[in-house]
């Protein structure tokens, strides 16, 4: 049973530039959330989506987008990244029928020079 | 103030003792409470989820949820070198299925 799966695991870009991160949920999971780990912090939640829909968004400007296709895999876009957007991005699905805790993958590390 | 704080550590304990990590919060609308384990350079591993207040068990780990205080617990028994990392407690409203709020963790070290 194949859980969740990132891509890339490391990244470093430069300011300015854009980056795309990619999510494959759980088997049998149809909800995708993302969120912004800070070294020593928790997890922050950036948004949600549920049958291709962004469904709740966290604290986050709009430089923070996101898709979900129609297999339930999801990606994470920022634009115009910032020395501040340097973090382990965690995906993390869950089932949008029930009320099921978020399963992570093991993210992409971030890294903005 | 954040609505999740958890003592933040680190702790090091030897091996074979009783761990005992806390988290209060301040939001009532949190109906649902998970515990994660995170190792360095890896995502957070759900470890337990409870709903009512009380205890849940589930082999050396007990969740404890007392929602009139607003605080959670999770004991570890018998702790082993191999529990050492970092531990999240998270929760979330019943209207929020996503949306889970994080505490900053606490770091256990369990020494041989």
């Amino acid at each position: 049973d194949a859980g969740v799966t990132q891509s890339p695991t490391h990244l470093i870009k430069t300011r300015g530039q854009q980056v795309t991160l990619r999510c494959s949920p759980k088997s049998g999971h149809d909800t995708v959330s993302w969120y912004q780990q800070a070294l020593g912090q928790g997890p922050q939640f950036i948004f949600q989506y549920y049958e291709e829909e962004e469904r709740q968004r966290g604290n986050f400007p709009d430089r923070f987008s996101g898709h979900q296709f129609p297999n339930y895999s999801s990606e994470l876009n920022v634009n115009a990244l910032l020395l501040g957007d340097s973090a382990l991005y965690l995906c993390a699905s869950s089932s949008g029928r029930s009320n099921s805790p978020l399963h992570f993958g093991n993210g992409t590390r971030l890294t903005v020079t | 103030q954040k609505e999740v704080e958890q003592d933040p550590g680190p702790l090091s304990v030897p091996e074979g003792a009783i761990v005992s990590l806390n988290c209060t919060y301040s939001n009532s609308a949190f109906q649902y409470f998970m515990w994660y384990r995170q190792y360095s350079r890896k995502g957070p591993e759900l470890l337990m989820y409870t709903y009512s207040s009380g205890n849940k068990e589930d082999g050396r780990f007990t969740a404890q949820v007392d929602k009139s205080s607003k605080y959670i617990s999770l004991f570890i028994r018998d702790s082993q070198p191999s529990d050492s990392a970092t531990y999240l407690c998270a929760m979330r409203a019943y209207t929020n299925a996503g949306k889970s709020t994080f505490g900053d963790g606490t770091t256990l070290t369990v020494k041989p």
